[in-house]
């Protein structure tokens, strides 16, 4: 059972637009939703994080999007740059009873700019 | 600014031999965890610890697997005897008690021929 699904698989972006990525998930239990970004050969990065008792967060150009009722969220890149160029993961959790709140990722965007 | 660190880098070995894999984590996080990332797909959970025990564990961690906290800085992955589908990039995370933010090392690229 796929937990938490990701879309689009890639995604390429002019410099300067917005890169938007989607995720849905279907346990009504999680209550943490972090995205990740990882560089090639390198270990996934915190990017930003929401929990569901907000619909959107913003930390300078990336914001998330949160609607519980539909049980999904996305990653708006505003002014994508080249360095941006990179896969995204959105993932979902929760931390109750004995569980130390495991991530379920999604399977990834991978994410190009062109300059 | 503290981070989780991972040796080796890269580590190639021949299937059905042990492997050891180390990590050392943030050092006032008290959660510590595996994941795995087979080439080109998702990040997947192996094993959560805290306070000297499993926490959780997937269906991925079978007896093949095993976890350590052998000092205080230290947390071991085991995989007793390899097989070629184990080839794969293994992440420590962790994170403190009052956060729910895990952060993940650079990873170990294992390879089992």
């Amino acid at each position: 059972q796929q937990q938490v699904k990701q879309s689009p698989q890639s995604l390429i972006v002019q410099k300067g637009g917005i890169s938007i990525i989607n995720c849905a998930y279907e346990n009504t239990a999680f209550d943490y939703f972090p995205w990740y970004q990882q560089f090639p050969g390198k270990g996934p990065a915190l990017l930003i994080a929401i929990r569901p008792d907000v619909s959107e967060k913003k930390e300078g150009r990336f914001t998330i999007s949160f609607n519980k009722s539909a049980k999904q969220f996305s990653l708006h890149i505003m002014d994508s740059q080249p360095g941006d160029s990179a896969t995204y993961f959105c993932a979902a959790s929760w931390a109750r009873g004995s569980t130390l709140g495991r991530l379920y990722f999604g399977r990834g965007t991978q994410l190009t700019v062109w300059p | 600014e503290p981070e989780v660190t991972q040796t080796p880098s890269h580590q190639v070995t021949q299937m059905g031999q042990e492997v050891i894999l180390r990590c050392v984590p943030i050092s006032n996080h008290l959660y510590f965890y595996w994941y795995r990332q087979i080439l080109g797909q998702k990040v997947e959970f192996l094993v959560s610890f805290y306070n000297n025990e499993i926490s959780e564990k997937s269906e991925i961690f079978d007896d093949q697997f095993s976890v350590e906290r052998p000092d205080g800085s230290n947390f071991t992955l085991k995989i007793r005897s390899t097989k070629l589908e184990d080839s794969a990039m293994y992440f420590c995370a962790s994170r403190d008690r009052d956060s729910y933010e895990q952060y993940f090392g650079p990873g170990t690229r294992l390879t089992v021929t």
